[in-house]
This record gives C-alpha cells, structure tokens and sequence, in this order.
C-alpha cells in the first residue's frame, strides 16, 4: 500500500528554520509530482508547494516564495520541504501528499511545525 | 487567482437525511475540480476527481456534479461514518490549487 511519512516538524523560533522530509513507499516515486499542504490550527487546507518528477519544475504558494524550497530525491524516495526566516503563519501540520495527474491521491499523517518564542 | 468558495460553512444533519454541498469558483475552471472528505487529526481523503468521478473504494452515496463555476457534493444517505469536513480544491492552474475554506458537516 501507498505510505508517505513525514517527520522533522518541531517547535522553532520565529525567523528560524527548519527542514520536513517525507518518506515514501509502495510506488514508483520518481514517476509522480509531489506535493505539500498545510494547515493551520483549526483552519482549511492551503497547498504550499510542488515539484515535478525529475525535480525540473517547482511552484509555491505566494506567501512562502524566497523563503521554502521543495527537493527531492528520487534515489532516496523522499520529499523534502526546507522552510527559512519562519513566521508565527507558518504554525501548521504540514501534509505530503502524491500528485495523481492533477489532484491528490494519497496523503501522509502530517508533522506539526510550531513558529513560536 | 481562482478563489473557491464553499456553502454552507456548517451543515447540521441526521444519519439517512440527503445532503449537497456547494462549491462555487471565480472563474470557470472546467471540470478540473476534487472533493476531499478530512476527519479530526488525520489526512484528507480523495472522494471525486474531475468533478464527477467516484475515486475507487469510495461509497457510491458520494456523487459530484457541476461543470464552469458552480459544483455539489451530494450525499444520498448520510451515514455517522460521514460526519466530517468536506474541501473542494480546483486544480484548472495545476501545478498551482486553491481549496474551497471547508465545510463542516455536524450530527443535528
């Protein structure tokens, strides 16, 4: 069955950064665009990032550009999400999710990121 | 950008009663629209794709409609394993989405 696991969420201090990672298994990895998605405390979903299969293509959310950058490692089956200059908005569970043609199929647990002093 | 926008934010039902969400865009985005059902603490689920097209092992009480601007998410029976946020999410700027706010469906 499909997995994806995230990890590296944690509690950082404003302007600080941090790094997720997602693990993937049980698929052809290097064959889907991957995607994250946050969401903040009692709020909806907000998609963040995407980057194509090789790595060749990335797009993000206007409220995080110059600041996240999306990689990933197809030799490694992972995801990553490396998120600088963090702000009390960015306080969220962050989701990987796989792209599926267009929209998501599978999804992770999440990993919480807390943005606070 | 396409804004979506979700009605009612809140919906009160009971087991067996028939429900439809709305979802409505800013502009037309086709048929390139999903539905996602997201339970407290865990991972949304994949309901409906392309407006209309019931994602495998999904009860068939689920259904989506709509083409352009305005979709439903209808369930013809609810059952108390449906209590659960509902999003619609375009996907017509793939690589780039935008989901609807939510809609809360509660036990009346």
């Amino acid at each position: 069955e499909v997995q994806l696991v995230e990890s590296g969420g944690g509690l950082v201090q404003p302007g600080g950064s941090l790094r997720l990672s997602c693990a993937a298994s049980s698929f052809t990895f290097s064959s889907y665009w991957m995607s994250w998605v946050r969401q903040a405390p009692g709020k909806g979903l907000e998609w963040v990032a995407n980057i194509k299969q090789d790595g060749s293509e990335k797009s993000y959310v206007d409220s995080v550009k110059g600041r996240f950058t999306i990689s990933r490692d197809n030799a490694k089956n992972s995801l990553y999400l490396q998120m600088n200059s963090l702000r009390a908005e960015d306080t969220a569970v962050y989701y990987c999710a796989r792209v599926r043609t267009e929209y998501f199929d599978y999804w992770g647990q999440g990993t919480l990121v807390t943005v606070s002093s | 950008d396409i804004q979506m926008t979700q009605s009612p934010s809140t919906l009160s039902a009971s087991v067996r009663d028939r429900v439809t969400i709305t979802c409505r865009a800013s502009q037309s985005i086709s048929s390139w629209l999903a539905w996602y059902q997201q339970k407290p603490g865990k991972a949304p689920k994949l309901l409906i794709y392309r407006a209309s097209t019931l994602e495998s092992g999904v009860p068939s009480r689920f259904s989506g409609d709509g083409s352009g601007t305005e979709f439903t998410l209808t369930i013809s029976s609810l059952q108390p394993d449906d209590f659960a946020t509902y999003y619609c999410q375009q996907y017509d700027t793939f690589p780039m989405y935008t989901f609807g706010q939510g809609t809360k469906l509660e036990i009346k």
